[in-house]
């Protein structure tokens, strides 16, 4: 993938986790982020858009960050339910095309 | 509430043209303050990006599928449709339907439920 994220990552409820997204300066670096959660079996949703704005329907639970060529979700007060799929994305300026990150497994222990 | 409902067949032989529906309820495809979109999602791998759609007909499609895809909008029936044609195994996926506000910055905030199309003879 253009946009790369950790294939997984872990924490307990409760508490707080970050998962990062590393681009260049052809997407992230000059272009908005956005970051969606895919529940096993379902659609994928919209958590984050222009970096670090939230739909109204989102918990504040969740927040999104931009520094240089990366992108960051974090999640606080881990709930089990909050297991899923996690994928940022954005515009690349070079491909002309909007791209993905591979999608990061969030486990809740 | 708008609502995205995604449509066609679930299998399509190699080399021919797969194509999909999406249904707009609750909302109106004409509404000049959004775009529409498809993505794609492999089995077991991640989202694909295929091409965004405004309601005048203007599209803008992923360079890396440009010469197989065309994406169409029928505003008297609220639906946008996706063609891809000379389909091999690799376009197996299930392909979701997407609304893009224009003031989200190509973020998709309404998707479809997915539906799985299968590419075998």
């Amino acid at each position: 993938s253009v946009l790369t994220q950790p294939p997984s990552v872990s924490a307990a409820p409760g508490q707080r986790v970050t998962i990062s997204c590393s681009g260049s300066r052809s997407n992230i670096g000059n272009n908005y982020v956005s970051w969606y959660q895919q529940l096993p079996g379902a659609a994928p949703k919209l958590l984050i858009y222009d970096n670090n704005k939230r739909p109204s329907e989102i918990p504040d639970r969740f927040s999104g960050s931009k520094s240089g060529t990366s992108a960051t979700l974090g999640i606080t007060g881990l709930q089990t339910g909050d297991e899923a799929d996690y994928y940022c994305g954005t515009w690349d300026s070079s491909l002309s095309a909007v791209v993905f990150g591979g999608g990061t497994k969030l486990t809740v222990l | 509430q708008v609502q995205l409902q995604e449509s066609g067949p679930g299998l399509v032989k190699p080399s021919e043209t797969l194509s999909l529906t999406c249904t707009v309820s609750g909302g109106s495809v004409s509404s000049g303050n959004h775009y529409w979109s498809w993505i794609r999602q492999p089995p077991g791998k991640g989202l694909e990006w295929i091409a965004y759609l405004y309601y005048s007909g203007s599209t803008t499609y992923n360079p890396s599928l440009k010469s197989r895809v065309t994406i169409s909008v029928d505003t008297s029936k609220s639906q946008f449709s996706l063609k891809l044609s000379s389909v091999t195994t690799a376009d197996t996926a299930v392909y979701y339907c997407a609304r893009v506000p224009d003031s989200y910055y190509y973020a998709m905030d309404v998707w479809g439920q997915g539906t799985t199309v299968t590419v075998s003879s």
